[in-house]
């Protein structure tokens, strides 16, 4: 199993400013991915998180908005920045590893922007 | 990957069987079919995982017929802490990366 923890659990933030999101997790992982959970919505994956490379951003999100850094197998950071009010969500950090095994999530970190 | 449906929301009681049945048309010869559990302000929790025929663990049953298309989680016996949205994903052999359906929310009543 794997312990992910996420800082901040929550944050108020004013629109245009940016804040950075921390996934630290308990032993090295090969795949960390972030996630973005609306309110009362499913889970839209943001991008995945490599190690060493640039990150592999979904469909409909872009490395300006969405900045991602992995230094090392157990560390990420999502920075949302310029944010606005359609940024408030629940952010997710998550990690795998292979096919046969479970992905763990992270508590998420509740993200209100005013 | 392959897309998933499920019922939007279920209602039970407590003690009863429940059976969220998930279809998945597109289902690779790779791909497994996994199950997660969500509770407010948490992160997603797995429940479990298969890849044909019947998979149990001590929360719940997984049911996948032969053409692997569907597939129905059973959950014994729930309580009220049953309450949660759960989820039915595909997910594709030797990639990690997990595509979320809308879930099915499950209401269980007293």
């Amino acid at each position: 199993s794997a312990v992910i923890s996420q800082k901040p659990s929550r944050d108020i933030c004013q629109r245009g400013t940016s804040l950075t999101i921390q996934c630290q997790v308990d032993s090295q992982v090969t795949m960390m991915f972030w996630y973005r959970q609306q309110p009362g919505q499913s889970l839209t994956l943001i991008a995945t998180a490599n190690q060493g490379s640039e990150a592999t951003y979904e469909s409909g999100f872009v490395i300006d908005k969405f900045p991602i850094s992995r230094p090392n197998l157990t560390f990420s950071t999502l920075t949302v920045s310029n944010m606005s009010p359609e940024d408030s969500s629940i952010y997710l950090c998550s990690v795998g590893s292979d096919q046969n095994t479970e992905a763990f999530f992270g508590q998420g970190t509740r993200l209100t922007v005013v | 990957l392959a897309k998933t449906t499920q019922p939007i929301s279920m209602d039970s009681y407590e003690g009863q069987e429940v059976n969220i049945t998930c279809s998945h048309n597109n289902i690779a010869t790779n791909d497994y079919i996994t199950w997660y559990q969500q509770f407010p302000s948490q992160g997603p929790r797995f429940i479990i995982q298969g890849y044909k025929t019947k998979v149990t663990n001590e929360v719940a049953s997984l049911f996948i017929p032969a053409d692997r298309k569907s597939s129905t989680l059973s959950l014994p016996r729930v309580s009220l802490s049953d309450t949660a949205v759960y989820y039915c994903l595909v997910k594709s052999g030797g990639y990690n990366k997990l595509i979320f359906g809308a879930g099915t929310r499950l209401a269980v009543h007293p």
